[in-house]
């Protein structure tokens, strides 16, 4: 089973700063095969990025992924009011697909 | 619009069952491979099983092998989730989701609002 390690575990910062959140594989995740979340308090997870770099549908492009192997990043180029939340990296190359424990990006 | 609507979720005896149902709407179900993912407090997000768009193809994640079943009615449009032998770390929000490819890349893009399945005496 491949874990994903993320980091921060919280990342403190303020209205139009950058968010760089890491997620790191246990083995070389397939072909990119990564995506990642967003999830508020008492809402669904909602889909950002599939295949490591492309934006889901309606997702603002200050939302950036990349990565290949093991190391993989989001990045929130100017962080607005509603990105404030927890974001989950999640592999799909090899079963069980895994997610990783999350990234809680809290106002400052 | 893309509607997943899970219901079934409640209170268990540990050794229970409990069968979680997703009703879709809003695109071509028939089409697309559907999973549930849990999510508890101490362990985050689990992927648990998914289903070929023609049912031809199930996958689990171990922890729940042998004890559930993941089943769909294409006809009905509905997802199921036959949960049996609960044990207390079955205690999760069960989100059904459903599974958007692009070529060999994807990612779950629609989600339910999760139902609530607790185990214990």
């Amino acid at each position: 089973e491949i874990v994903l390690t993320q980091s921060p575990g919280t990342l403190s910062l303020s209205p139009g700063e950058r968010a760089t959140l890491s997620c790191r594989a246990s083995q070389s995740v397939s072909s990119s095969f990564l995506a990642w979340y967003q999830q508020k308090p008492g809402q669904a997870p909602r889909f950002l990025i599939y295949g490591t770099s492309n934006r889901a549908t309606g997702i603002p492009d200050r939302f950036s992924g990349s990565g290949s192997g093991t190391d993989f990043t989001l990045t929130i180029s100017r962080l607005e009011p509603e990105d404030f939340a927890v974001y989950y990296c999640q592999q799909y190359g090899s079963s069980p697909w895994t997610f990783g424990q999350g990234t809680k990006v809290e106002i400052k | 619009e893309v509607q997943l609507v899970e219901s079934g979720g409640g209170l268990v005896q540990p050794g229970g069952s409990l069968r979680l149902s997703c009703a879709a709407s809003g695109f071509t179900f028939s089409r697309s491979w559907m999973s549930w993912v849990r999510q508890t407090s101490g362990k985050g997000l689990e992927w648990v099983a998914n289903i070929k768009h023609d049912g031809s193809e199930k996958h689990y994640v171990a922890s729940v092998k042998g004890r559930f079943t993941i089943s769909r009615d294409n006809a009905r449009n509905s997802l199921y989730l036959q949960m049996d032998s609960l044990r207390a770390e079955d205690t999760a929000v069960y989100y059904c989701a459903r599974w958007y490819s692009s070529g060999w890349y994807g990612g779950f893009d629609s989600w339910g609002q999760g139902t609530l399945v607790t185990v214990s005496s």
